[in-house]
């Protein structure tokens, strides 16, 4: 069964004080990694995806890495609006089905 | 106009009750699903569809039922609401024709309230 697990479940960090989040996942033949933002009452927002162990996005202050088994989202110097939910999901096998974790819920205070 | 319109945005029915959450999209997308997402549960896959004469179970479908009635319309459907059905409810989409660094796009989301 595809597994992802995200940690930790709540962080919450001064303006300026840069972290990383962690995403584990077991999925078989991961064909993505993905990285969404989820506001309050709203939808998930596409961020970054990752196909290869390696390889690396970034987009202004996030940059996401991914290996074999896992896959980070750092984030440089934070600032409030980057409070948000934050999700991982793994895409795998044929039918290239997303299966979620639980979310990091980042709290970044000035 | 949002590229993906979920409607109602919020919903209060009785336990029993039928009730239809209708989904729309203007990204010409063929391949459409739908999520529910619980406080610490995460997002989880109730049926997807990818095209209008194929659908497909996800990990929670019992007690929903859906309805593909175009390419841009994915259906949802609680034949018999009940309490633990209340839950925020996601509708997303992707093209299959897209490369792996696409990915889903989801809409506002109905929250769902059943009592």
């Amino acid at each position: 069964e595809d597994q992802v697990t995200q940690s930790p479940e709540a962080l919450r960090l001064q303006e300026g004080e840069s972290s990383s989040l962690n995403c584990s996942y077991t999925v078989s033949g991961l064909r993505g990694l993905f990285w969404y933002r989820q506001d309050p009452g709203k939808g998930p927002e596409f961020l970054f995806t990752l196909y290869s162990a390696g390889e690396e996005k970034e987009k202004e202050r996030l940059k996401a890495t991914l290996t074999k088994k896992e896959s980070f989202l750092h984030i440089t110097a934070p600032k409030p609006e980057d409070s948000a939910t934050y999700l991982c999901a793994a895409g795998g096998g044929s039918n290239y089905k997303l299966t979620f974790g639980k979310g990091t819920l980042l709290t970044v205070n000035p | 106009d949002a590229d993906v319109t979920q409607t109602p945005r919020n919903r209060i029915t009785k336990t029993g009750k039928r009730i239809m959450l209708e989904c729309s999209q203007t990204k010409g997308h063929d391949r459409m699903y739908w999520y529910r997402q619980d406080p610490g549960l995460g997002l989880r896959l109730i049926y997807y569809s990818f095209d209008v004469k194929d659908i497909n179970k996800g990990e929670i479908s019992d007690g929903y039922s859906v309805s593909r009635q175009a390419q841009a319309k994915f259906s949802l459907s609680l034949e018999s609401a009940i309490p633990n059905q209340t839950a925020l409810y996601f509708c997303a989409t992707r093209s299959s024709g897209q490369g792996a660094n696409y990915g889903y796009t989801f809409g506002s989301g109905t929250r769902l309230t059943v009592v």
